[in-house]
């Protein structure tokens, strides 16, 4: 099983573009989350979706928009870049909302 | 009080030292408690579920106090393999649910 992935690894973007990134789960998990990881920020939840067809505004949302495409497939959306969204991006999955979470290796995403 | 606060670190410790994390935690109706590692530039991974009643995994014992609302992590025997950031991680459930890390405490073991 390959776990949690995410595509791509790394994103160079302008500020104004857009982009989706990735996310897959093959562990049959039940919910999926969004976080953003920034130095001595600490992990941030932009979105979550607790089951197939539910998503959720976590901590950090603006300017993001994410979709669960079904069971296995979380996206995360940047409609038009800003250079505050330069991060480093982790999906995650769990068999249930609030249980034990597993991430994906991770986006770093640098808008300039 | 931060939602989640750790030892702020970093810790450096030589090899086969014992070494404890602490965290609080500012909800009191948070449910679940968990400790990950962070090698850098990887993603968490998650180390131990913590229970009420306290749980260990070999090396490592993570402690439960809900009255005063802290978590902690016991690594014996430290290896240097163990270094790496530890976070705190602390769910709230019902309809808000929230899912808090704490900033994470560095620890380097050497040799």
């Amino acid at each position: 099983n390959a776990g949690v992935t995410q595509t791509p690894k790394f994103q160079v973007l302008k500020t104004g573009q857009s982009m989706t990134l990735q996310c897959a789960q093959d562990m049959n998990h039940n919910s999926m989350y969004w976080y953003r990881q920034d130095p001595g920020m600490g992990l941030r939840l932009i979105y979550y979706s607790a089951s197939e067809g539910t998503t959720d505004k976590g901590e950090v949302p603006n300017g993001y928009n994410v979709s669960r495409l079904n069971k296995r497939e979380f996206s995360l959306r940047l409609e038009s870049a800003a250079p505050s969204q330069t991060s480093v991006y982790f999906c995650a999955s769990s068999e249930w909302r609030g249980g034990e979470q597993y991430f994906g290796p991770g986006t770093r995403l640098t808008v300039t | 009080r931060k939602e989640v606060e750790q030892d702020p670190g970093p810790f450096n410790v030589p090899e086969g030292a014992t070494v404890a994390f602490n965290c609080t935690y500012s909800n009191s109706a948070s449910q679940s408690f968990f400790w990950y590692r962070q090698d850098c530039r990887k993603e968490p991974k998650l180390l131990m579920s913590v229970y009420s009643s306290g749980n260990e995994d070999g090396r490592f014992t993570a402690q439960l106090n809900r009255a005063s609302q802290y978590i902690s992590l016991l690594i014996r025997d430290s290896k240097l393999s163990d270094s790496a950031t530890y976070l705190c991680v602390v769910s709230s459930g019902g309809s808000n649910y929230k899912l808090t890390f704490g900033k994470g405490t560095l620890l380097t073991v050497n040799p």
